[in-house]
């Protein structure tokens, strides 16, 4: 079974500063993919970005990026220029690949304040 | 694209009684969905696999008899929690593939039902 686990329960930071949220995972698989999403007091779900286990590119998706460490199992998230709209819990999660209907294991969540 | 609604957002009622939760898949046809429940300040729990025409795959320790799923079209699924106590009081969500879309392997979830038993 896999796991995923997000160690900062609360993290804080100054309006237009980089945070960096951690996660790490644990899977024999070698096809998987890796998302970050986004959980505002809305409570809507917000993917922020998704990273394919077979690229060693990290992804990028404007002010979000990721630090993919394939062997060591770690999946980042840097937040830069951190604005007050991005307050929010944020969810590492991790899902099988080569699956028709592969579910989401998520983390524990870590919850973002961005201070102005 | 790929807008997941939920009715309703939030719905109180008596202990004893049931309450359906209706996910539905807006422009696309969405053949598994998924259902889960979140505690304030909490992850989600998956609860339930549902494929559209088949019996909902449930994770270890979730109660079928207690919470039904029914996936009866390719853009409908419904979660019915029977005989609701205090306890089922929490926030389901729902989410749902597009197997047709640019990423199916994404799941694309819904607002979210606040389900409080008095």
């Amino acid at each position: 079974a896999q796991t995923v686990t997000q160690s900062q329960p609360e993290m804080s930071v100054q309006e237009a500063e980089t945070v960096t949220l951690s996660c790490t995972y644990d899977t024999s698989e070698n096809n998987y993919y890796l998302f970050w999403y986004k959980q505002p007091p809305s409570r809507q779900m917000i993917l922020v970005i998704r990273q394919e286990a077979y690229k060693q590119q990290n992804a990028t998706e404007n002010r979000f990026s990721v630090n993919f460490q394939k062997a060591a199992k770690s999946f980042s998230l840097k937040i830069s220029d951190s604005q007050l709209g991005d307050t929010a819990m944020y969810f590492c999660a991790f899902r099988r690949g080569g699956t028709s209907y592969g579910k989401l294991t998520f983390g524990q969540g870590t919850i973002l304040t961005v201070h102005p | 694209g790929a807008v997941v609604s939920q009715h309703p957002s939030w719905v109180i009622c008596k202990s004893g009684t049931s309450v359906k939760i209706e996910c539905r898949s807006l422009d696309f046809q969405a053949t598994t969905m998924f259902w889960y429940r979140q505690f304030p300040k909490q992850s989600l729990m998956l609860m339930a696999t549902s494929n559209e025409g088949s019996k909902a795959t449930y994770e270890q320790g979730v109660e079928k008899d207690k919470f039904l799923i029914n996936h009866a079209s390719l853009t409908l699924s419904t979660l019915t929690v029977t005989s609701a106590h205090p306890e089922d009081s929490s926030f389901y969500i729902c989410s749902a593939r597009d197997p047709s879309g640019r990423a199916p392997y994404e799941q694309y979830f819904g607002p979210g039902t606040r389900l409080t038993v008095t």
